[in-house]
């Protein structure tokens, strides 16, 4: 089945340190990518859509200076949290979709602590 | 964008059939229904996916009535490794400029 590697799993930083977390998908390759962030005991927030080759589309609150996105290819997307503060810290999941009729398959998150 | 409704948890026993029903009343010619469930601390995984009538697969079914608007998950036979959050999404996977945006999914938890 299709599988997507996010990557690291879990980051522990200091306040002001720039943060980038990797995804990739293994064994497709992906038009579309997602990024989501989630609290604790809430649902998926999506933060942004990212399409090969162009630029990211940001969900309304979603600061794009603050969550760069790049996605320079069909198999990688990343996202960089810059100058990352406490209130940052959150799971962040991403997510990936090749084209046509095809669900989305999602890594296993990366959990964010800024101290 | 359909705007999905469910209930916020469930609670069942082992080796029962579990249904959880999901509302989309304003869901779009074009969209598919999705189910996804998630675990704590990790990324939803996929479960079921489909358009109208009945879908089925190793590890669930789905129902869609001729209308559309609403949808059900059947899980048989639950485990207690069944115990996650499910959620059901609506949307145009077909469309690059889809996006896919989360409800707040059922809370599921099963008891030996």
């Amino acid at each position: 089945g299709a599988v997507v590697s996010q990557h690291p799993s879990r980051v522990i930083c200091k306040s002001g340190t720039s943060v980038k977390i990797e995804c990739r998908s293994l064994d497709f390759q992906a038009t579309t990518m997602f990024w989501y962030r989630q609290f604790p005991k809430q649902s998926l927030m999506l933060m942004a859509t990212s399409n090969e080759g162009s630029k990211a589309t940001y969900e309304q609150g979603v600061e794009k200076d603050k969550f760069l996105i790049n996605h320079a290819s069909l198999t990688l997307s990343t996202l960089t949290v810059t100058s990352a503060h406490p209130e940052d810290s959150s799971f962040y999941i991403c997510s990936a979709r090749e084209s046509g009729d095809q669900p989305q398959h999602f890594g296993d998150g990366t959990r964010l602590s800024i101290l | 964008l359909a705007k999905t409704t469910q209930p916020i948890s469930m609670d069942s026993y082992e080796g029962q059939e579990v249904n959880i029903t999901c509302s989309h009343n304003n869901i779009a010619t074009n969209d598919y229904i999705t189910w996804y469930q998630q675990f704590p601390s990790q990324g939803p995984r996929f479960i079921i996916q489909g358009y109208k009538t009945k879908v089925t697969n190793e590890v669930a079914s789905l129902f869609i009535p001729a209308d559309r608007k609403s949808s059900t998950l059947s899980l048989p036979r639950v485990s207690l490794s069944d115990t996650a959050v499910y959620y059901c999404l609506v949307g145009d996977f077909d469309s690059s400029a889809s996006k896919i945006i989360f409800g707040s999914g059922t809370r599921l938890s099963i008891r030996p």
